[in-house]
């Protein structure tokens, strides 16, 4: 089973469209959690963290269920700039304190006029 | 601020030849990274540094891979020889933050695009 599993899609949506985007990790010591976007041929960048008690910015609305180990992505009022590659991302604590990022294969988010 | 600098950022090679990869972190962040994105996956870390000491390396090909942070500040790796299979996004990240419980946010460089024929 894999660590971060996410819906590869894509997911094709028209402008203004509210589009989901779950995940799933397998090790319940994981510590923290975040959303990276990766547009096409370019790096991944921070979009959001997660927390439990859920955080919004802006359009985008994150949540984290620990008990079942679930991470979700809302996007609401979506615009053509969205389109990209959202990264689901679980950090863990190594020995001595350091943190490690586990990347999910990402969802395709394709937003057409 | 500077952001993290890769170089080359694109190099095609046959299998069994060398390549490096150079990577400059953001100014004063004490930690580094070394991701593998194969293409439809998401990146996989290679090799983390704190300062010049290694933290991480558990997913390297060491028979194949090496990487080095000699004075704390650049970082190369290297892999000797190439497979196939090696072709990928090669992507340095940094962070300041360190020995930390939670967050850690990482700066991502624009990766070294690497085809092996």
């Amino acid at each position: 089973r894999k660590e971060v599993e996410q819906d590869p899609g894509p997911f094709n949506v028209p402008e203004g469209a509210t589009v989901a985007f779950n995940c799933t990790y397998s090790n319940s010591a994981s510590q923290s959690f975040f959303w990276y976007r990766q547009d096409c041929r370019k790096e991944p960048k921070l979009l959001m963290s997660v927390y439990s008690s859920g955080n919004e910015d802006g359009r985008f609305t994150a949540q984290l269920n620990r008990a079942s180990q679930y991470i979700s992505l809302l996007i609401r009022d979506s615009k053509l700039s969205d389109s990209a590659t959202y990264l689901c991302v679980v950090n863990f604590l190594l020995s001595g304190g350091y943190n490690k990022l586990i990347f999910g294969a990402g969802t395709r988010l394709a937003v057409h006029p | 601020e500077a952001g993290v600098a890769q170089s080359p950022r694109y190099k095609i090679i046959e299998k069994r030849q060398s390549v490096a990869f150079w990577c400059n972190p953001i100014s004063g962040h004490a930690t580094l990274y070394w991701y593998q994105q194969i293409l439809g996956q998401g990146p996989k870390l290679l090799i983390q540094f704190q300062n010049n000491g290694v933290v991480d390396d558990s997913q390297l090909p060491k028979d194949r891979f090496s990487a080095e942070r000699l004075k704390g500040v650049d970082s190369t790796l290297k892999i000797q020889p190439a497979k196939l299979e090696d072709s990928a996004v090669y992507l340095c990240a940094s962070s300041l933050i360190h020995r930390q419980r939670g967050t850690d946010t990482q700066y991502f460089g624009p990766g070294t695009r690497l085809t092996v024929l």
